[in-house]
């Protein structure tokens, strides 16, 4: 089975634009869950789908949304960027979301200058 | 302030010697994890456990779960250079599944 697959790996903004991530599940999994991580941070949870709902949420400001479409690819969006939005976003999925195992992406890693 | 505290932060020994890192928080978790990332991966999961004062063992990593489960910790024995990367632990509060991860161990194996 492939991995799963985010795009773009690599992306560069500017202050107030905004980006759309995208992430492939692994084929079969219904959860998609998203995280950003910085140097200074670590890895903090921003959202999980399941079957197209937003079944969990962390604690970012509303700029950060994202939504799963009906084959479980999954978008992220952030609008107005900030500097302080630079990271590696990571997305993992998992089967159902109830106690599996969580596969990671290899990130997409924006730069807002 | 990280719910779930790693240490140390960044540990560099030489290919052989062992090397032991902590996860320790106030909370209460169902389960922990343990993920190993590389530069320019996501994380990889090693190891989950979910009964206070379990003990697993893959190869040479030895986890351990604290008692009250609230802390966990990771031992290497003989460490080679193929075991450096950034170590995470995860813990997983309740049914709600999701993850809070400490800040993360940055381990260096010099050969």
């Amino acid at each position: 089975k492939a991995g799963v697959t985010q795009t773009p790996r690599y992306l560069i903004k500017t202050r107030g634009q905004q980006v759309t991530l995208s992430c492939s599940p692994i084929s079969g999994h219904r959860s998609v869950s998203w995280y950003q991580q910085t140097p200074g941070q670590g890895l903090q949870f921003l959202f999980e789908y399941f079957s197209e709902t937003q079944r969990n949420k962390g604690n970012f400001p509303g700029r950060f949304s994202g939504r799963q479409f009906s084959n479980s690819r999954s978008e992220m969006n952030v609008s107005t960027l900030e500097l302080g939005d630079s990271a590696l976003y990571l997305c993992a999925s998992r089967a159902t979301g109830s106690g599996e195992t969580q596969y990671f992406g290899p990130g997409t890693r924006l730069l807002v200058l | 302030t990280q719910l779930l505290e790693q240490s140390p932060q960044f540990l560099s020994i030489q290919e052989g010697e062992n090397l032991t890192v902590y996860c320790n928080s106030s909370s209460v978790f169902s389960s922990l994890q343990w993920y190993r990332q590389e530069p320019g991966e996501g994380p990889v999961l090693l190891v989950t456990v979910v009964t206070g004062g379990e003990v697993k063992k893959l190869k040479r990593l030895t986890f351990q779960f604290g008692d009250a489960r609230k802390d966990s910790s990771l031992h290497i024995t003989a460490a080679q250079p193929g075991d450096t990367g950034l170590y995470l632990c995860a813990g997983i509060k309740a049914a709600g599944n999701k993850l809070t991860f400490g800040g993360g161990t940055r381990v260096l194996v010099k050969p």
